[in-house]
């Protein structure tokens, strides 16, 4: 089946650090592509979308860009905060079996120190 | 109104005891789901609901009983539960079953003694 595999963390980066937690997917058909993130002691909010390939999701100074030829949708951020510190999760909408629905990665913990 | 509200935040139960996980949202969503997270673990999808009706149950054991009163509520009934059932439960929902964008709710962390 479908399924999406992220860079395993924690990754610990200092304020103003360049960002990259690599995610790839394996998918049948063309699926959507997502990063959500997931503050401490919260539920998980939608950080940006991809739904073909070659487009580019960007939100709060983060990108990533939907890679058909490598199968991947790396997160990227030039300059991070504390405020990042978060859990990051990489997902993929899967139709197989004709129902829709969103399959995550593992999730990547980042903590930035100021 | 863009939020998903759950209640309890917080829940303590015995394996013997019955009690329910309430989900409400405003957005005028027809999709509503069910997630269980264990820490340091990514959501697991348990149940969607699909304009009111039952579309995916993801081979949930039977103590946990989903159910959907109407287009804005979303329940989960929960009745002996064993330690291994605690958890934090994500409720979430989209426009329609695969739109893509999920909103979730703050979740409610359960401790099954």
């Amino acid at each position: 089946g479908n399924s999406v595999t992220q860079m395993e963390g924690p990754v610990t980066l200092s304020e103003e650090a360049f960002l990259t937690i690599n995610c790839t997917y394996t998918a049948t058909g063309y699926p959507s592509l997502f990063w959500y993130v997931q503050y401490p002691g919260e539920g998980l909010q939608l950080l940006l979308k991809a739904t073909k390939a070659d487009d580019k999701g960007s939100n709060k100074g983060f990108e990533a860009t939907y890679r058909k030829e490598t199968t991947s949708f790396h997160l990227e951020k030039g300059s991070v905060q504390v405020s990042d510190s978060a859990v990051y999760f990489c997902a993929l909408s899967d139709a197989e079996g004709g129902s829709e629905k969103l399959v995550f990665g593992k999730g990547t913990k980042l903590t930035v120190n100021p | 109104d863009t939020e998903v509200t759950q209640t309890p935040k917080h829940l303590v139960m015995g394996m013997t005891n019955k009690k329910s996980l309430k989900c409400e949202q405003h957005m005028g969503h027809r999709a509503m789901y069910w997630y269980k997270q264990k820490a340091k673990k990514p959501p697991e999808l348990m149940f969607v609901y699909s304009y009111e009706k039952l579309s995916i149950n993801e081979s949930v054991p039977s103590r946990f009983s989903p159910e959907c009163p109407n287009s804005s509520l979303l329940n989960l009934h929960l009745h002996a539960l064993q330690p291994e059932d605690s958890a934090l439960y994500l409720c979430a929902s989209s426009l329609l079953q695969g739109a893509g964008e999920l909103f979730f709710g703050e979740g409610s962390r359960l401790t099954v003694l």
